[in-house]
């Protein structure tokens, strides 16, 4: 079935070092990909997204990725803060018609050790 | 001020009852759903409304009552509540499912 996954369910990085956070999907048709961060007792909160005629965006110290080939995106922090430190999703959908949701991905646990 | 709000943040109640999460967006989207977000943490759809109407259902059990009374709420009641509807519930919001969705806070739900 159609699905959005992480290959490393956590991650522990050092402050200071850049974050890699992956993520694998299966739906072909998906052309509009979101990274959200969610901190402990909050909910998801937008970082960056990417739409699928694009390969690579960059932001405030992120940067994602998106190799349609493989259907592969991925999300890199660069200087790593303890302020990361978080669960961070992919997020999918496609333009079908009436495709009004966001399909999730299971999350990573970014830990940043001081 | 807070562009999608939901209350209450925390609901503790006892298996059989009744109870409504009010959800409320303040960004003129058009777009709003709820998502359950269990213990590990994952985060699934539940309903997707469009100027007010139903959209999505994703296989929720007609427990879940989704009320969207106008484009800015979209509440939710839960009839019956069963200890497995103990989790996190998210209401978010957006333009179109196609652009970013801004999520509210949460509802910690647990049964006893």
């Amino acid at each position: 079935g159609e699905s959005v996954g992480l290959h490393l369910p956590t991650l522990s990085v050092q402050e200071g070092d850049n974050s890699i956070i992956n993520c694998a999907y299966s739906n072909s048709a998906s052309d509009y990909f979101i990274w959200y961060k969610q901190e402990s007792g909050k909910g998801p909160q937008f970082i960056i997204d990417i739409r699928s005629n694009m390969d690579k965006r960059q932001g405030q110290r992120v940067t994602v990725l998106l190799n349609k080939t493989v259907k592969h995106l991925s999300l890199q922090i660069a200087a790593t803060q303890p302020g990361d430190s978080a669960v961070y999703f992919c997020a999918e959908t496609n333009s079908g018609g009436s495709n009004y949701k966001l399909t999730f991905g299971k999350g990573t646990l970014l830990t940043v050790n001081p | 001020d807070t562009a999608v709000s939901q209350t209450p943040k925390y609901l503790v109640t006892q298996m059989g009852n009744d109870k409504s999460i009010k959800c409320e967006q303040n960004l003129g989207h058009d777009t709003m759903y709820w998502y359950k977000q269990d213990s590990k943490k994952f985060l699934k759809i539940m309903f997707s409304y469009n100027n007010k109407e139903l959209i999505i259902n994703e296989t929720v059990p007609n427990r879940f009552s989704p009320k969207s009374p106008d484009k800015a709420h979209l509440n939710l009641h839960i009839n019956s509540l069963e200890l497995g509807d103990s989790a996190v519930y998210f209401c978010a919001s957006s333009w179109t499912a196609r652009t970013e969705a801004f999520f509210g806070q949460g509802t910690r739900l647990t049964v006893v």
